[in-house]
């Protein structure tokens, strides 16, 4: 059983949909960051996580530290928002450095 | 300046060639790390450097060798790979002590 997995592997929608990605990971963690990469690309950090809710422009991110759960909600999407989202968490088992879930392909056409 | 600049983007060498990939930031993050990434996989760690110092090699091969000259500037030196080797490599720096983290836009090497 991976540290950190997520749900779904793949998610094809279409424009303007509310899309929902999940995570859950069985480590105690001192912060938990959603990744995106779009194909053949770097990453870029869209948010960081130790309780509650962020949101920046149409992404939100919440994270329920009891159950040991995290979501990214893109509202409205757009094709430009195809990408890789990645879930990954920082714990003190494994020296602060990133424990990565396997990422979710998410492809929103026109 | 809040990014990490990675050089060359693409690079493609021959199993014999010697090259460096090269990573720099600005941003006084004095702990940086290399990344290898397989295609529709999650990166792997590779090496960290924390005040200069390499603090954790993820039993990466001898054929990489990561070089820390200064805070902002991360290299790693590539002899004798392998095709197996071709990936995206990746570099990112953070805050000793936050959680913040940055990462390049990374390097595609294809070993030939």
């Amino acid at each position: 059983k991976n540290e950190v997995e997520q749900s779904p592997q793949n998610l094809t929608a279409q424009e303007g949909e509310f899309i929902t990605i999940n995570c859950s990971y069985s480590v105690g963690i001192s912060a938990l960051h959603w990744l995106q990469q779009h194909p053949g690309g770097g990453i870029v950090s869209l948010f960081m996580l130790s309780s509650g809710k962020k949101k920046h422009g149409r992404l939100i991110a919440t994270i329920n530290i009891q159950e040991k759960h995290s979501s990214l909600h893109i509202t409205a999407s757009h094709p430009r928002d195809s990408a890789v989202y990645i879930c990954a968490v920082r714990s003190r088992n494994y020296g602060q450095n990133f424990v990565f879930g396997p990422g979710t392909r998410l492809s929103v056409l026109p | 300046d809040t990014e990490v600049t990675q050089t060359p983007k693409h690079l493609v060498m021959g199993m014999t060639n010697k090259k460096s990939l090269k990573c720099e930031q600005h941003m006084g993050h004095r702990a940086m790390y290399w990344y290898k990434q397989k295609a529709k996989k999650p990166p792997e760690l590779m090496f960290v450097y924390s005040y200069e110092k390499l603090s954790i090699n993820e039993s990466v091969p001898s054929r990489f060798s990561p070089e820390c000259p200064n805070s902002s500037l991360l290299n790693l030196h590539l002899h004798a790979l392998q095709p197996e080797d071709s990936a995206l490599y990746l570099c990112a720096s953070s805050q000793i002590g936050t959680f913040g983290y940055t990462f390049g836009s990374g390097t595609r090497l294809t070993v030939v």
